[in-house]
């Protein structure tokens, strides 16, 4: 079965400060892909970011990047140069390519404060 | 961009009622989901569909049932609801099976009495 971990549940910085988020994953499968959603205040999960299991390349956009190690099993989230505005809950997410309807499993999710 | 809509925000009923929360998307996407979401708990998923009129458990799927008559429409039906299902609650949807990202609605608040 896959697992998803978020150990920081919530993390407080002060604007300007880089973050990194931690997500930890497990699962059987050579054929994954992982995600990050963003929980404003507002409820709305909005996608920021997939990444297939063959392409551990980093991703940068904007402030945000993505740090994914296979021999680590994490896909790990940094803000560079915080905001207010990032002040959200975050949560990483797997899904498995074997089997149907692309299942997601999330993290708990970590709570982002970003203080003036 | 992607719209999926929830039928309400915020929802109050009465332990022992049937109660349906509509989700309904425009992008044609085959496939489409109902999570509940609790704190300290994250999304977990309830029911999804892959498909008009199939439907698949997730992971907690009990006191819950689901119904896709249309493409566009996922309806999640609480037969008899309990003070345990107050939740928030989320639908999504996506393109195909796999690698597709999921987009959300804006989440309906359910509040049992």
């Amino acid at each position: 079965a896959q697992k998803v971990t978020q150990a920081q549940t919530e993390i407080s910085v002060v604007e300007k400060e880089d973050v990194t988020l931690d997500c930890v994953y497990e699962t059987r499968d050579t054929t994954y892909y992982l995600f990050w959603y963003k929980q404003p205040p507002s409820g709305e999960l909005v996608f920021l970011v997939r990444r297939n299991s063959f392409d551990e390349q980093n991703e940068i956009s904007g402030r945000y990047s993505w740090n994914f190690q296979k021999s680590t099993s994490s896909f790990n989230f940094t803000i560079t140069a915080s905001q207010v505005v990032d002040s959200a809950v975050y949560f990483c997410a797997l899904s498995e390519a074997e089997g149907g309807g692309n299942k997601l499993t999330f993290g708990t999710g970590t709570q982002l404060k970003v203080e003036l | 961009d992607v719209k999926v809509t929830q039928s309400s925000r915020y929802l109050v009923k009465r332990t022992g009622e049937k109660v349906f929360l509509e989700c309904v998307q425009d992008m044609d996407h085959e496939n489409m989901f109902w999570y509940r979401q609790d704190p300290g708990l994250g999304l977990r998923l309830i029911y999804f569909s892959y498909d008009v009129k199939m439907k698949e458990k997730g992971d907690i799927p009990e006191g819950y049932s689901v119904s896709r008559e249309k493409k566009e429409r996922f309806s999640l039906i609480l037969e008899s609801a309990s003070t345990n299902q107050t939740s928030m609650y989320l639908c999504a949807s996506s393109l195909q099976a796999g690698a597709y990202e999921q987009y959300f609605g804006p989440g309906t608040r359910l509040t049992v009495t």
